[in-house]
């Protein structure tokens, strides 16, 4: 069965840096659009940065453009959200999402949380 | 960007009772919508996609219509596991948008 666990989040100051990974299993990883998704506490939901099956194409929320980079490993089944110039306002769980084509989530993780504070 | 509404913000019902949850794109989407369900806790769960097409293993009483900018979300009969919150996002154009989503509780 689709698998999708994330690690990676934390407590970090304002203005630090965190690496997200998301590992896949259950499913041909390198066939996948993959997507990090994020959730503030007690808020909705918000899409933050999208990488297509070859990594030719990428796209990040504006919010988040600028410091946060996405990328993948395909031999490893893996999905990274590197996260630099980290702020109050980047506090969320962060989910990893499989896409079928192109904003379709079909599978989520569980979700990292993310806590970003002085 | 395109925004999505969401109504009602909450709806309250009793199990057994028929939900109508709608969603409005501020320009024309198509018909690239999908709706999520989410439980406190859990991550979300697709239900319906292209507007109208339910996600493996979603229970028929769930069902999606409209095009355009108008949409729909209904579920025909209420177990007491729906009760939840639902969102609709749009793929249409980047960047990928979700509604602030519809809360359904027990009346």
């Amino acid at each position: 069965q689709v698998q999708l666990v994330e690690s990676g989040g934390g407590l970090v100051k304002p203005g630090g840096s965190l690496r997200l990974s998301c590992a896949a299993s259950g499913f041909t990883f390198s066939d996948y659009h993959m997507n990090w998704i994020r959730q503030a506490p007690g808020k909705g939901l918000e899409w933050v940065s999208y990488i297509g099956r070859s990594v030719s194409t990428i796209y990040y929320a504006d919010s988040v453009k600028g410091r946060f980079t996405i990328s993948r490993d395909n031999a490893k089944n893996s999905l990274y959200l590197q996260m630099n110039s980290l702020r109050a306002e980047d506090t969320a769980v962060y989910y990893c999402a499989r896409d079928d084509y192109g904003g379709k989530f079909d599978h989520w993780g569980q979700g990292t949380l993310v806590t970003v504070s002085s | 960007e395109i925004v999505l509404t969401q109504s009602p913000a909450t709806l309250s019902l009793s199990p057994g009772e028929r939900a109508t949850l709608s969603c409005r794109a501020s320009q024309i989407i198509s018909s690239y919508l999908a709706w999520y369900q989410q439980k406190p806790g859990q991550a979300p769960r697709l239900l319906i996609y292209e507007a109208s097409n339910r996600a493996t293993g979603i229970p028929a009483r769930f069902s999606g219509s409209g095009s355009g900018t108008d949409f729909t979300l209904i579920i025909s009969s209420l177990e007491p596991e729906d009760f939840a919150v639902y969102y609709c996002q749009q793929r249409s154009n980047w960047p990928f948008t979700f509604g602030p989503g519809t809360k359904v509780d027990v009346k």
